[in-house]
């Protein structure tokens, strides 16, 4: 049974690029969450996707913008990436049905934006 | 302002010692989740608590929800080496309940 897989596993990228990170869920699973972890803290929650719609948000910019396709697979993009960006970002996926809310994260993408 | 607050910070021990971490609030939450990160990796899901008052033994780990569910502790007993890592508490909020809002975490350091 594969748990939550992430790719890649680190990136580099340049003030003012593109990136798009990827989450496969765990088999079953239908909802798909992206966290940001800055070093030191506890993850903030930038979107959930169900059902291929972004369903609630957290206090991140439109720069940040996801995708869920049919296989409940989903993407994490950033746009004009700034030094603050640098991160590991954590995908978690769920169950909607569940009802103890909880969730499976994956091992993270660490980018860092030089 | 924190939604929940961890403490301590810090906590360096020596193999054997017992020990506690504190999860407050001044929210009330429908569940509250613990768990465990080591540098690199993704957090990984130790406990769910949903019932105030609930305790839940995981081995030598003992988590329990406050009556008002507002606070939660994670009581570790003969904490060993193979306990070190980042202790993150988190609370169900958001319109469908599966928003995760996570303390700052409890940074654990057990000496051999």
């Amino acid at each position: 049974d594969a748990g939550v897989t992430q790719s890649p596993t680190h990136l580099i990228k340049t003030r003012g690029q593109q990136v798009t990170l990827r989450c496969s869920p765990k088999s079953g699973h239908d909802t798909v969450s992206w966290y940001q972890q800055a070093l030191g803290q506890g993850p903030q929650f930038i979107f959930q996707y169900y059902e291929e719609e972004e369903r609630q948000r957290g206090n991140f910019p439109d720069r940040f913008s996801g995708h869920q396709f049919p296989n409940y697979s989903s993407e994490l993009n950033v746009n004009a990436l700034l030094l603050g960006d640098s991160a590991l970002y954590l995908c978690a996926s769920s169950l909607d049905a569940g009802s103890s809310y909880e969730q499976y994260f994956g091992p993270g993408t660490r980018l860092t934006v030089t | 302002t924190q939604l929940l607050e961890q403490s301590p910070q810090f906590l360096s021990i020596q193999e054997g010692e017992n020990l506690t971490v504190y999860c407050n609030s001044s929210s009330v939450f429908s569940s509250l989740q613990w768990y465990r990160q080591e540098p690199g990796e993704g957090p990984v899901l130790l406990v769910t608590v949903v019932t105030g008052g609930e305790v839940k033994k995981l081995k030598r780990l003992t988590f329990q929800f406050g009556d008002a569910r507002k606070d939660s502790s994670l009581h570790i007993t003969a904490a060993q080496p193979g306990d070190t890592g980042l202790y993150l508490c988190a609370a169900s909020t958001g319109e469908y309940g599966n928003k995760l809002v996570f303390g700052a975490g409890t940074i654990l350091r057990v000496k051999s």
